[in-house]
């Protein structure tokens, strides 16, 4: 099968611009995740869908962050405006009811 | 609240020889645990999951992982490791089908 899909792999931004980040999940994969992993960290859960609603968006800071699954496949996570302390792998995930999470490759992300 | 403790940033081992990774969790009621690795600039890889049963579960690549209810513990483990093993690894946990938390993660080292 076809693993999660992001695009793009790498993207260096200016602090105050805005960013996006796209993901195709596993076809038939539900649920979909956006983690943020900070280097020297664990992955830290931004927000979690369940086909186009979403399930957990508690850490997510949503004075900059969105994100949206509206046909409840692919997603857009968006950064407006950027910070330094955005800088870090932002990750992908899909999971059905009854698997693990499989991940992307992940978009690092590069605020100056 | 759900929580992970990988107690070690790094842990280093001599190619052939056996390996354990820590890992300790929080989490109220019965617990889901997983292992998760990841090589440079990609993303998270399952290895092995915890749900039930037998409390010595096998994964991928030859590791294993053993669920200790009353100390609390999962830890990873590999008989015999190879270079090719030298990668983060990370611990997770959830209840049922709640937010899955990660470990800050324990970077492997394998010398030849």
């Amino acid at each position: 099968e076809a693993g999660v899909a992001q695009s793009p792999r790498y993207k260096i931004i200016e602090k105050r611009q805005s960013v996006a980040f796209w993901c195709n999940p596993i076809s038939g994969h539900a649920t979909l995740y956006w983690y943020q992993q900070i280097l020297g960290q664990g992955p830290k859960l931004l927000i979690q869908f369940q086909n186009n609603g979403v399930v957990d968006d508690s850490q997510l800071p949503k004075d900059r962050f969105s994100a949206e699954r509206l046909k409840g496949v692919d997603s857009t996570l968006k950064i407006q405006p950027a910070k330094l302390e955005d800088s870090a792998v932002y990750l992908c995930a899909s999971s059905n009811r009854t698997s693990p999470l499989h991940f992307g490759n992940g978009t690092r992300l590069t605020v100056t | 609240a759900q929580s992970v403790a990988q107690p070690e940033d790094q842990v280093n081992v001599a190619e052939g020889n056996p390996l354990t990774v820590k890992c300790t969790y929080s989490v109220s009621g019965n617990p889901y645990l997983f292992w998760y690795v990841q090589y440079p600039n990609r993303g998270l890889q399952f290895l092995l999951k915890y749900i039930t049963g037998d409390n010595l579960v096998k994964g991928s690549y030859g590791f294993e992982a053993e669920f200790n209810k009353s100390q609390t513990s999962f830890h990873l483990k590999k008989p015999s490791a190879l270079v090719s093993d030298s990668a983060l690894y990370f611990c997770a946990v959830r209840k049922g089908y709640s937010t899955l938390t990660f470990g800050k993660g324990t970077m492997l080292l394998v010398s030849p």
